[in-house]
């Protein structure tokens, strides 16, 4: 069965300093991999996502993430914190176009001034 | 592009009423929609999900019968909490994937149910 880790419940960290929140999947085949954004109260903004290609990919609002099968790994990183980063994150991982995600527990980043 | 919304943004109900939420994908014809339940502090648990002019399929462990979706028009889909009780408080979050947007899920803003 398909499964997502979030290692890190939460993480706080400085505005201005560099942040990678981590996710490792457990998926047979080819994943489909995602990383959405939720503010408290708020439903989920899609940030970025991986199917296939180059394996470092670029999102919204600054961040990337990078695909490394050898270690089912999808990590999304941010150079530089802004105090407005600070929310819940969400990897997940899905079969195919469009069906059924698993979503790991959710990293809550709190930012630090 | 990819806009979905979500209507009531909260709703708080008596015991034993009957609640409709409603999903729509604005800018997009949803050919899927799915329906997820949030806990404080807790991921997203997916409830069911629907296809146009289909019924849905729910997950295992929820009550069709509580929760009834219906995805009638490719850019509606609703939720109706039947009979509901305290426990059914939660936060209900729709999603729509179709037409250019078949590979992502977006999702709506969410709705707060609250049942005194």
């Amino acid at each position: 069965a398909q499964s997502v880790t979030q290692p890190d419940i939460h993480i706080t960290v400085s505005e201005g300093a560099s942040l990678e929140l981590r996710c490792n999947y457990s998926y047979g085949a080819t994943p489909y991999l995602f990383w959405y954004v939720q503010s408290p109260g708020q439903g989920l903004q899609l940030l970025l996502k991986y199917f296939s290609g180059d394996t470092l990919v670029q999102g919204i609002k600054g961040f990337e993430a990078e695909f490394k099968r050898s270690q089912s790994s999808f990590n999304l990183r941010k150079p530089s914190v802004h105090w407005s980063d600070a929310a819940e994150y969400f990897c997940a991982v899905g079969p195919e176009y469009g069906n059924k995600l698993v979503f790991g527990a959710g990293t809550i980043l709190r930012v630090k001034s | 592009g990819a806009v979905v919304s979500q209507h009531p943004s909260w709703v708080i109900c008596k015991s034993g009423t009957s609640v409709k939420i409603e999903c729509r994908s604005l800018d997009f014809q949803a050919t899927t929609m799915f329906w997820y339940r949030q806990f404080p502090k807790q991921s997203l648990m997916l409830m069911a999900t629907s296809n146009e002019g289909s019924k849905a399929t729910y997950e295992q462990g929820v009550e069709k019968d509580k929760f009834l979706i219906n995805h009638a028009s490719l850019t509606l889909s609703t939720l109706t909490v039947t009979s509901a009780h305290p426990e059914d408080s939660s936060f209900y979050i729709c999603s729509a994937t179709g037409g250019l947007y078949t590979d992502t899920q977006y999702f709506g803003p969410g709705t707060r149910l609250t049942v005194l």
